[in-house]
């Protein structure tokens, strides 16, 4: 069946603009994390949503970051006033959100790159 | 705060064991994972350990000690394809909610010839 899907896969923004990042989960699968990755880094954790709600998101580095999961399927990440410290992969991953997290589905994420 | 440790670059032959170390400090830890990266790739889940003890799966093996802070990952008979980044990842509970996974920096494996 199909993976996690990201778009756009590569964005290049400008200081300053306003960006939304989409990832469609696997289907049926009910948790979905968002993480930016770094170059020789760990995934960091931005936010955790089971079902529509956004179960945990103190992940979040301020208030320019934004996720929404209305249908409890996609979810879109948005940036605001974004800055070059933005500059990360945005990865998304999903899983059947049954008990604690025990296999997260990545993917292939979306190369952010603010100018 | 919550944090991992993992040593940043292990090397190894072809046909060797290896193995990868984690500590953690996480406030409300719930279990231990392991994800596979390749340059340029998404992150690939390996091994969960939610309980004390070894897991195996194939020729991967994962062990973690809640008292001891402290997990590994075991490759055995290594192969080229193995060279790849190795991350530990803790998941916590926050209230009621087990979803919050803290990654490691990862460990970056090189196998020789």
């Amino acid at each position: 069946g199909a993976g996690v899907s990201q778009t756009p896969s590569n964005k290049v923004t400008e200081k300053g603009k306003y960006v939304e990042l989409r990832c469609d989960p696997i289907s049926g699968h009910t948790a979905l994390y968002w993480y930016r990755q770094s170059l020789g880094q760990g995934p960091e954790f931005l936010i955790y949503f089971q079902g529509t709600g956004a179960a945990d998101d103190s992940g979040l580095p301020n208030d320019r970051f934004f996720a929404v999961r209305p249908e409890g399927s996609v979810s879109t990440l948005k940036i605001q006033r974004t800055e070059r410290g933005d500059s990360a992969v945005y990865l998304c991953a999903s899983s059947s959100g049954t008990g604690p997290p025990y296999e997260q589905y990545f993917g292939p994420g979306t190369r952010l790159t603010v100018t | 705060g919550q944090s991992l440790e993992q040593p940043s670059e292990v090397t190894a032959v072809e046909g060797a064991i290896v193995q990868i170390n984690c500590t953690y400090q996480t406030s409300g830890f719930y279990g231990l994972s392991w994800y596979q990266q390749h340059d340029g790739g998404a992150p690939t889940f390996l091994s969960y350990n939610g309980l004390d003890g070894l897991e195996e799966t194939g020729r991967f093996s994962s062990f973690l000690s809640r008292s001891d802070s402290y997990g590994y990952l075991l490759l055995q008979e290594l192969q080229m394809k193995d060279s790849a980044s190795y991350f530990c990842a803790a998941s916590s509970r926050r209230n009621t909610n087990a979803g919050k996974s803290t990654f490691g920096d990862g460990t970056t494996l090189t196998v020789k010839p």
